[in-house]
């Protein structure tokens, strides 16, 4: 199916496990990204990316590991999740915009919940 | 710090009346604004933008004023409908960012439009 899409859609693990949440677009958008959504803090950015093998940190980004070694897929790493990491996930994807203004597009989120 | 703030947690109006959701920021050197709506178990999807050189920006039954003097954003709905109930973010981004669109995000507004 076209679009962005993110999987698993629900996951729960442990304290110190490690845990991949993946995300796959297929408009060849250059730009990806990953945002937590909490109550109370809205969408923080995580990382994101301008291209294959390019990232940068956003907001939030300790204890998180990304990669990108094709365009159409940005991995997240949790290393060793923590409660703290309980949120809902979003990726997104967006061509370059002139003066940031590329229009981001959101897969449907993972949530996971870490016990 | 909260850069982009949704002070109104929810807003309750009835059916074809307008709906005023606002926002607020207090980084100067943001200048381009979107507004994202959420449904639940869904990803955010833009909604409408505006650029710091525009007041008034209409799409539709979408109308996003901006007042940089008060580094204010307001989104209207005219007239509100049922399909409309959701979460609102609204976002920021800088131009310093190149062609990343990297937003932040406010903590949203949970309107509800009643029949």
């Amino acid at each position: 199916d076209a679009g962005i899409t993110q999987s698993p859609r629900y996951k729960i693990t442990e304290t110190g496990r490690q845990v991949t949440l993946m995300c796959h677009q297929t408009w060849s958008h250059s730009y990806m990204f990953w945002y937590r959504q909490d109550l109370g803090h809205g969408l923080r950015l995580i990382y994101y990316s301008a291209a294959a093998d390019i990232t940068d940190k956003g907001e939030v980004p300790d204890g998180y590991v990304v990669s990108r070694s094709k365009t159409e897929n940005f991995p997240l790493t949790l290393e060793s999740a923590t409660r703290s990491q309980t949120s809902v996930y979003f990726c997104a994807s967006s061509l370059p915009g002139v003066a940031g203004t590329g229009t981001q597009y959101f897969g449907p989120g993972t949530r996971l919940l870490v016990l | 710090d909260q850069q982009v703030k949704q002070n109104s947690p929810s807003l309750s109006v009835q059916e074809g009346r307008i709906s005023i959701l606002n926002c607020d920021y207090t980084n100067s050197m943001f200048d381009y604004f979107l507004w994202y709506k959420k449904y639940p178990a869904e990803g955010p999807t833009f909604l409408i933008s505006i650029s710091s050189i525009k007041d008034k920006n209409e799409d539709g039954r979408f109308t996003v004023f901006l007042n940089k003097s008060a580094k204010h954003l307001s989104l209207h709905i005219v007239p509100s409908q049922p399909g409309d109930s959701a979460v609102y973010f609204c976002a920021a981004s800088t131009a310093n960012t190149g062609t990343a669109s990297k937003l932040t995000f406010g903590t949203g507004t949970r309107l509800q439009v009643t029949l």
